[in-house]
């Protein structure tokens, strides 16, 4: 199975910083990576495709990078709506597997 | 708009049955393979089980394969998960979720999810 390893656990970071969250794959996943958003009690919701294709709607703050084993997500300008905990997911093969997560608080 | 609503989760003791059932609507639910995410109380997500558009084809976690049977009606717009044997670790939100229109193993749209609690 492929593991995936994201970092940090958790940040707190000011609205209009910067936020980058990495991710890494034990074995490479080509770009076959994604990110969800999910605030708490809610379902997760897809940001990010393909390591770097923004979904339909989603706020072009957020950004994603990378392909083979190591990958990123940024917010460019962190807003107050952004604090959530954010997923990575391999899709290069089954079974897919998730990171940690990562837990994004506004100071 | 896609909606994916789950139901049949509940309290159950180990050992125990439950079937989930998600429908789906505002998309062409046999175009699309689908998939079962779980998440257990204050824990991540954990990838569950995956079927093709047509039913033809399945996969599963490998710590779950025995106990679980992914199925659907595409008649009906339906989605289901039989779990068999369950045990305490099982509790958790189970959420269906749509395959991406950019990827079968992507996720675009997800259900609200339903509570499994498995105790006794």
């Amino acid at each position: 199975d492929i593991q995936m390893t994201q970092s940090p656990s958790s940040v707190s970071a000011s609205v209009g910083d910067r936020v980058t969250i990495t991710c890494r794959a034990s074995q490479g996943i080509n770009s076959w990576l994604a990110w969800y958003q999910q605030k708490p009690g809610k379902a997760p919701n897809l940001l990010i495709y393909a390591a770097s294709s923004l979904q339909s709607g989603v706020p072009s703050r957020f950004s994603g990078s990378g392909s083979g084993t190591d990958f990123t997500l940024t917010i460019s300008s962190l807003q107050p709506e952004d604090s959530a905990t954010y997923y990575c997911q391999q899709a290069n093969s089954f079974p897919l597997t998730f990171g940690g997560g990562t837990k994004v608080e506004i100071k | 708009q896609v909606q994916l609503v789950e139901s049949g989760g509940g309290v159950v003791q180990p050992g125990g049955s439950l079937r989930l059932s998600c429908a789906a609507s505002g998309f062409t639910f046999s175009n699309f393979a689908m998939h079962w995410v779980r998440q257990a109380p204050g824990k991540g997500l954990e990838w569950v089980a995956f079927i093709r558009y047509d039913g033809r084809s399945q996969d599963y976690a490998d710590s779950l394969k025995g106990r679980l049977t992914i199925s659907r009606d595409n008649s009906k717009n339906t989605l289901y998960l039989q779990m068999n044997s369950l045990r305490a670790e099982d509790t958790a939100v189970y959420y269906c979720a749509k395959a991406s229109t950019t990827g079968y193993r992507t996720f675009d749209y997800w259900g609200q999810g339903t509570l499994v609690t498995v105790s006794s």
